[in-house]
């Protein structure tokens, strides 16, 4: 059975870091895509950023471009987000989750979502 | 970008009844030459991850009840409820992986009448 469990999430306030890491059981990430979706309280889903399965291709959602960085380590079948220059606006529930391996970036498999507070 | 339009809104449906949720695409996610729509649907319900229903716009996931069904081509794409259990109360998105960013619509609330 495959697990994501993210950690990480946190009260921040604006300008601020955080890094959200999650790990993977049941699942060998080094053979997907894996992304970072979040949902904003009262929201819907928002794709935040993928990473291909050896690091050497990243794609950001237009708000976060220059301020969130992805990352990978699959020694540790892990995942990562470095947050930073935080923004009120991107208070949101952060799920980690693999994507599909039939062609496609869709996702397959979700973690619980760790939640991110940005508020002074 | 693309982006997708979910119709309705919010639905309510009897117990036993079909519930049928749209989703727009402001461009075609038909990939021709492989005749495949880049289309998945999700279930979310609250306190949970999202669920991956079905993909390739009709592609039913392992363990998914075959009450839900997908349908559509192009730009206009379907998720239907045979007959609605307790437990299918939920939001209901449809995404686009074709082109550009992929994209979510903006959910449907499926509640029970």
């Amino acid at each position: 059975e495959v697990h994501l469990v993210e950690s990480g999430g946190g009260l921040v306030q604006p300008g601020g870091s955080l890094r959200l890491s999650c790990a993977a059981s049941g699942l060998t990430v080094s053979s997907y895509w894996m992304s970072w979706v979040r949902q904003a309280p009262g929201k819907g889903l928002e794709w935040v950023a993928n990473i291909k399965q050896d690091g050497s291709e990243k794609y950001y959602e237009d708000s976060v471009k220059g301020r969130f960085t992805i990352s990978r380590d699959n020694a540790k079948n892990s995942l990562y987000l470095q947050m930073n220059s935080l923004r009120a606006e991107d208070t949101a529930v952060f799920y980690c989750a693999s994507v599909g391996n039939s062609g496609g970036i869709y996702f397959q498999y979700w973690g619980q979502g760790t939640l991110v507070t940005v508020s002074s | 970008d693309i982006v997708m339009t979910q119709s309705p809104d919010s639905l309510a449906v009897s117990l036993g009844e079909r519930a049928t949720i749209n989703c727009k695409s402001s461009q075609s996610v038909l990939y021709s030459s492989k005749n495949k729509n880049y289309l998945a649907w999700y279930q979310h319900k609250p306190g949970q991850p999202p669920k991956l229903l079905i993909n390739w716009a009709s592609t039913r996931e392992s363990g998914v009840p075959d009450r839900f069904s997908g349908s559509g081509s192009g730009t206009d794409f379907t998720l239907t409820i045979s007959s609605l259990q307790a437990e299918d109360v939920a939001v209901y998105y449809c995404q686009q992986f074709y082109y550009g960013p992929v994209a979510f619509g903006q959910g449907t609330k499926l509640e029970i009448k």
